[in-house]
């Protein structure tokens, strides 16, 4: 399949600080990426759309001004989250349609981000 | 927006016996149902998906069957193994845009 790359895979970081996780596609070009949140035991829970050359799209409930979203190129898009409190501590994954077939995503290995 | 409903949360089942997970959406619209397999830790790993216009697909062990008119689709795993134990997502999307995930099932196979 696809391969989609998630750099770092874990992060600690204090209070108060921002992280910034990358997600590349490494072999297909991705107009669009998915950002999701998944807390331990539950569920993936979409939290953005990430979309080359213009502005992501958010769900209901997450703030944009705290999880700041850059689609820089066709390969790369970046998830920052500012001011990172413990409640952020969570597994952040991405995503990416392969375009072949047109609905099949491939995730990355997901971001640990523990906050203290 | 799509609401995916997935039963059992928890699925305990013997070697060499079959597991079956089930799958509700609500947008009749929603026509791609994938199906993850993640392993604790590690990224959510496509096992099979299928399309609707499609009413069964079928890979080695695993099937996976859509209804519709109901609005339903399974999982269904046979001959299953210990390396099956992990924790099963359905979702369901609309045209390759964002996925809906199902609140996930747990499945142990007890050796």
């Amino acid at each position: 399949g696809a391969v989609v790359s998630q750099h770092p895979s874990w992060v600690i970081c204090k209070s108060g600080t921002s992280v910034k996780i990358e997600c590349r596609s490494l072999d297909f070009q991705a107009t669009t990426m998915f950002w999701y949140r998944q807390f331990p035991k539950q569920s993936l829970m979409l939290m953005a759309t990430s979309n080359e050359g213009s502005k992501a799209t958010y769900e209901q409930g997450v703030e944009k001004d705290k999880f700041l979203i850059n689609h820089a190129s066709l390969t790369l898009s970046t998830l920052t989250v500012t001011s990172a409190h413990p409640e952020d501590s969570s597994f952040y994954i991405c995503s990416a349609p392969t375009g072949i077939p047109p609905e099949t995503q491939y995730f990355g290995p997901g971001t640990r981000l523990l906050v203290l | 927006g799509e609401n995916v409903e997935q039963h059992p949360s928890t699925l305990s089942v013997q070697e060499g016996d079959s597991a079956v997970i089930k799958c509700t959406y609500s947008d009749s619209a929603s026509n791609y149902f994938p199906w993850y397999k993640q392993e604790l830790g590690k990224r959510p790993q496509l096992i099979i998906d299928i399309r609707s216009n499609v009413g069964e697909k079928k890979d080695q062990r695993i099937a996976v069957t859509l209804n519709k008119t109901a609005k339903h689709f399974s999982l269904h795993i046979t001959e299953t193994q210990p390396e099956d134990s992990a924790v099963y997502f359905c979702a369901a999307s609309y045209a390759g845009n964002m996925l809906t995930f199902g609140g996930g099932t747990r499945l142990m196979v007890k050796p």
